[in-house]
Order: C-alpha cells, then sequence, then structure tokens
C-alpha cells in the first residue's frame, strides 16, 4: 500500500509568515509522529499522536509551534510567525501501536526555507 | 538530552565489515534503533534491540549492552549503497517521556568506497 506522505516537499517563506504543512500517514497507523532535522543534524522530536490519547507534545521549541491530527488520519504542524532558525526538514512518521517496537515509517519530509 | 554519542563519520571499502558504535545515557531505557537515511531521503528502519545481544538480520546485525549503555551496528560485505547516515535512537521511558518518543543521536555518514 501507500506509504507516508507529506506536502508541500518544499517550501519557501518569508520571515514572519505562517506555514502549515500536512502528513497523510500509512492507512490503519494509529501513531502518528513529527520531527525537524537540521541540515548535519539528527532527528529532534516534536510531537506524537497516538489514538485518543492526549497528544505528547513536549518537543515543540515553542508556542509557535502547534499540531493537529484528524482522528487516525491527517495532521498539520502549523509554524506561526517564522523564523530563519526554523529552515530545516519537518519529517512525519507513522506506526502501528501493538507491534513489539512500534517501527515508525517515514514519510519524504517537507524542506522548509525561511528568508 | 539523552546524551547519544556516534562517530561523525566512517569510510570503508566494498567487501569489507565495518562497525558503528553507539552510546547512550538513559533514566529509563526501553529499547534502541538503528535508522538508515540515504542523502536527501527518509530514514528507514533497520533494527530494534531492547535485550543485552545480538540481533542478525541478513547483512546487518545489532548488539545491545544496557549496562554499558552500548549498541554497535555492523555491516559486512560493504556494497556501494550502503552509503548513507546511520542513525541510533533510543526510547527513554524516565523523565516523563512516553512510549512514542524517540531520541536520536546526530548519525554517522559511512562512505563506502569501490
Amino acid at each position: 500500500g501507500a506509504g507516508v506522505s507529506q506536502s508541500p516537499s518544499n517550501k519557501v517563506t518569508e520571515k514572519g509568515k505562517d506555514v502549515e504543512l500536512r502528513c497523510d500517514p500509512i492507512s490503519g497507523h494509529t501513531a502518528l509522529y513529527w520531527y525537524r532535522q537540521r541540515l548535519g543534524q539528527g532527528l529532534e522530536f516534536l510531537i506524537y499522536f497516538q489514538g485518543n490519547s492526549a497528544p505528547d507534545k513536549s518537543g515543540l521549541p515553542s508556542d509557535r509551534f502547534s499540531a493537529e491530527r484528524t482522528g487516525e488520519s491527517v495532521s498539520t504542524l502549523t509554524i506561526q510567525r517564522t523564523q530563519q532558525e526554523d529552515s530545516a526538514v519537518y519529517l512525519c512518521a507513522s506506526s502501528l501501536w501493538d507491534s513489539r517496537y512500534n517501527e515508525q515509517f517515514f514519510g519524504p519530509g517537507t524542506r522548509l526555507t525561511v528568508l | 538530552g539523552q546524551n547519544i554519542d556516534q562517530p561523525t563519520e566512517m569510510t570503508a571499502t566494498e567487501g569489507a565489515i565495518v562497525q558503528i558504535n553507539c552510546t547512550y545515557q538513559t533514566s529509563g531505557f526501553n529499547g534502541l534503533f538503528w535508522y538508515q537515511q540515504h542523502a536527501g531521503e527518509a530514514p528507514t528502519f533497520l533494527s530494534y534491540n531492547v535485550l543485552d545481544g545480538l540481533e542478525e538480520k541478513g547483512r546487518f546485525s545489532s548488539f545491545l549492552s544496557r549496562s554499558k549503555g552500548y549498541s554497535y551496528l555492523l555491516l559486512k560485505e560493504l556494497q556501494m549503497k550502503d552509503s548513507a547516515s546511520y542513525l541510533c535512537a533510543v526510547r527513554d521511558l524516565g523523565r516523563g517521556s512516553t512510549l512514542g518518543r524517540l531520541y536520536f543521536g546526530r548519525g554517522t555518514q559511512l562512505t563506502v568506497w569501490p
């Protein structure tokens, strides 16, 4: 079946503008994760959703960042008043929640450039 | 953070064996993952260890020692296509972290030469 998809693949915005990034998880995956990867860095956890439980927002770097998920489907990550330091690749992943290790399947990412 | 350390870069030749080490510090260890990431692509899952010992999967093996806070990824019979970044990640349920949260190292960039 289809993998995790993300849109847009690339986004260039001006400092101070708001951006919305979209993630479509694999059908049937109850868990969904957002990560940020700056150039040459590892993945930085942002937030994850699991079913109807309250999301784990502990990785969001500031209150300019927020995310929503509709049921067990699409999620959007919103960054308000973008700053140059927000430039990074934003990766989304999804997983089943009943496997032994909850293997995360990643999407291709959205490359965000803030000018 | 969880102080996940791995070498920044490694090089090896085709057909050789390479070992990529990862050390970590956690307060509630609950599993270690290895991911492979080719340049410009998404990470893909390679292996998972939660108990001490070696897990073998084809040309790739992963080892874990929980008492030492240490893992390695062993790649045998290297091929050019193995040139990629290898990411070590841990699940740490200490400090109030939840089951879904993974902490990633910066990755080891492996270059395989012909």
